[in-house]
């Protein structure tokens, strides 16, 4: 168990819907970062927030978008669902309070099916 | 912007060594190579890191030439629960932290 929680573990919706993904990280981790692995396209980086902001971006969509709340959960939300979308959504924490603290610890992730 | 190299798969007998071989020629002076292992669709798990000295832990050793050029993970005895798809991992971006996997290598572990 690396500490870090996401939910729902399933998700099964239809094209042209929208679906929040929730990650907690594990305890004192400032930072949440968000991942994609589908099939075709292995495990790719999505965003990273840092205590709140907005620290770096990948190969997000504009129909995604993410947020870190206060309390340092965070939620991607994604929009307008194509079949495409069905993945596995992984959501990683880590301290990233300097160079060797960097270990990203992932959660179990959520697998969305669109139908 | 792949930023490592490893084989697509590899065997190991069971209670064997496993000896999982990865090239990262750019890699910076100050980059940290980081190895992860997914089984099955888990989510990724933390194996080891290491700068330039060889790292030992309770799971694995690394193996760092000493150019930096390229390493190598050790399983020491290798179990069934061992088989998983192996990734060595090279920080990309100025800023922020997000991993590059890659296709990683694919270990069976042989009974």
């Amino acid at each position: 168990d690396s500490g870090v929680t996401q939910t729902p573990k399933h998700l099964i919706t239809a094209t042209g819907q929208r679906v929040t993904l929730r990650c907690s990280p594990r305890s004192g981790d400032l930072s949440v970062y968000w991942y994609q692995q589908s099939l075709d396209q292995g495990l790719q980086f999505l965003i990273q927030y840092y205590n709140g902001e907005e620290r770096a971006k990948g190969n997000i969509l504009e129909r995604f978008s993410a947020q870190q709340f206060p309390d340092l959960h965070s939620e991607l939300n994604l929009s307008s669902l194509e079949l495409g979308d069905s993945a596995l959504y992984f959501c990683a924490s880590s301290v990233d309070a300097g160079m060797n603290k960097e270990t990203q610890y992932f959660g179990p992730g959520t697998r969305l099916l669109v139908l | 912007d792949a930023k490592t190299t490893q084989p697509p798969s590899m065997d190991c007998a069971e209670g064997r060594a496993a000896n999982l071989p990865c090239n990262h020629s750019t890699i910076s002076g100050n980059e940290y190579v980081y190895w992860y292992r997914q089984i099955h669709s888990q989510g990724p798990q933390y194996i080891i890191h290491g700068l330039k000295n060889n790292e030992t832990n309770e799971m694995a050793s690394l193996i760092i030439t000493e150019d930096r050029k390229s390493s190598t993970l050790i399983l020491p005895h290798a179990t069934l629960r061992d088989t998983a798809v192996y990734y060595c991992i090279v920080r990309v971006g100025d800023t922020g932290n997000q991993f590059y996997f890659g296709t990683g290598t694919s270990l069976t572990v042989i009974p």
